[in-house]
């Protein structure tokens, strides 16, 4: 059962353009969205956040978006850089559980030079 | 001087064996995590400390024992291991609510 849905297994861009990589969750209790970045033989690193309070966070070139009606948020990278190219993770939490992540299958990313 | 380290990095065992997967935190956190990714890629929680103390075990067999001595360690320790156990074991830390520090994951290979 899955909670967190990446549904596009991967994505392809030329540099200078913008990355839309899109996720949808189902669980409504979720109210803190992450993403997390990941090359390969490495751990996740965290990229950004949003609560749900709010429907826009940006820092840099990284821009999340949550429309908690359509249950759906969205990571926007401009302008995208070959060193974006990675795997990115949707990640979802809920208030009081801990801090415990569900996390989505991820969607690999190539930005083409 | 990494934040959050487990050892090893690879892992290959034989069926049947028992193993243990080691992590350290410098960052002061008070929640550790120890998060499987199976051959789909898809990253699931297994267990949670908080001050050493057990606040989340997700149906995990219990040939998967997680040990924290200290705050700043919790291990894991994998009885009769079985092929199904192969996968990336990720360790990670926390101090504010969902974001988690991660290590470089364990990759064990159960043949």
């Amino acid at each position: 059962d899955q909670q967190v849905k990446q549904n596009s297994p991967s994505l392809s861009v030329q540099e200078g353009r913008i990355s839309i990589l899109n996720c949808d969750y189902t669980n409504s209790m979720f109210d803190y969205f992450l993403w997390y970045k990941k090359y390969p033989a490495e751990g996740p690193t965290f990229l950004i956040s949003i609560s749900s309070i709010k429907d826009k966070n940006e820092d840099g070139r990284f821009t999340v978006f949550l429309n908690k009606s359509a249950k759906h948020l969205s990571l926007h990278i401009v302008p995208s850089q070959p060193g974006d190219s990675a795997v990115y993770f949707c990640a979802a939490s809920e208030a009081g559980a801990n801090s415990k992540l569900t996390f989505g299958k991820g969607i690999t990313l190539s930005v083409r030079p | 001087d990494t934040a959050v380290s487990q050892t090893p990095k690879y892992l290959v065992t034989q069926m049947g064996n028992d193993k243990s997967i080691k992590c350290e935190q410098n960052l002061g956190h008070d929640t550790m995590y120890w998060y499987k990714q199976d051959s789909k890629k898809f990253l699931k929680i297994m267990f949670s400390y908080n001050n050493k103390e057990l606040i989340i075990n997700e149906t995990v067999p219990n040939r998967f024992s997680p040990k924290s001595p200290d705050k700043a360690h919790l291990n894991l320790h994998i009885n009769s291991l079985e092929l199904g156990d192969s996968a990336v074991y990720f360790c990670a830390s926390s101090q504010v609510i969902g974001r988690a520090f991660f290590g470089q994951g364990t990759r064990l290979t159960v043949v």
